[in-house]
């Protein structure tokens, strides 16, 4: 089955500064790949996606790059705020089930 | 409604009890899935359904652990003789459909103590 690995586990910058989440993942038939959020007491909260099709997306300040040959996708949070701050969820699914990363928790100092 | 609805947010039962947890999905989405959060932890699958098809039960850990869902709707995970690592925040999630290119809406979660 699909195998997701994610890095850092813990992440923290200080406001203003920029952020990268990495994933790996092991299926070569994963084609979509979301980000989730979740903040304290929530449920994860999908917040960018990216289809095997795109090389990049971005939203804001926050972007998402993918390679598939290297089975690798990033996630990119420019001019950091506190708000920012919780734990990053990378996902990685071909078809049915979604297989998660362990989570990168994200910590933004004022 | 306009998110997916869990219930109970917080359950306490003692060691040997059962226990029903409910998942109420968006209205039109065709699949529904369960995952397991312990905590500090990453999100660990238990089992889907997608319209009436069979479900996919390939990540429940034990046969004390089942789950139903009816009409197309409504999904009520059940943990039977409930032990202490049962203890964890349990997820639902719905998608419009169990293809790639849907993502998920997830509800706030229930969170399970076994005592």
């Amino acid at each position: 089955g699909e195998n997701v690995e994610q890095h850092p586990s813990t992440l923290s910058v200080q406001e203003g500064d920029s952020a990268v989440i990495k994933c790996t993942y092991s299926d070569s038939a994963s084609n979509y790949f979301p980000w989730y959020k979740q903040e304290l007491g929530k449920g994860p909260q999908l917040i960018i996606d990216i289809r095997s099709n795109v090389g990049e997306k971005k939203d804001q300040r926050i972007a998402v790059t993918l390679n598939k040959t290297a089975k690798h996708f990033s996630l990119h949070i420019t001019e950091t705020q506190p708000e920012d701050s919780a734990v990053y969820f990378c996902a990685a699914k071909s078809w049915g089930k979604s297989t998660f990363g362990d989570g990168t928790t994200l910590t933004v100092k004022p | 409604g306009a998110g997916v609805s869990q219930s109970p947010s917080n359950k306490v039962t003692e060691k040997g009890k059962d226990v029903e947890l409910r998942c109420d999905p968006i209205s039109g989405h065709t699949a529904l899935y369960w995952y397991r959060q312990s905590l500090g932890q990453g999100l660990e699958f238990l089992i889907y359904f997608q319209g009436n098809s069979a479900p996919d039960k390939s990540g429940l850990p034990s046969d004390r652990f089942s789950a139903e869902r009816t009409g197309g709707s409504v999904s009520t995970l059940t943990i039977q003789r409930t032990q202490q690592e049962d203890s964890a925040v349990y997820l639902c999630a719905s998608s419009l459909y169990q293809g790639a290119n849907y993502g998920y809406t997830f509800g706030s979660g229930t969170r399970l103590t076994v005592v």
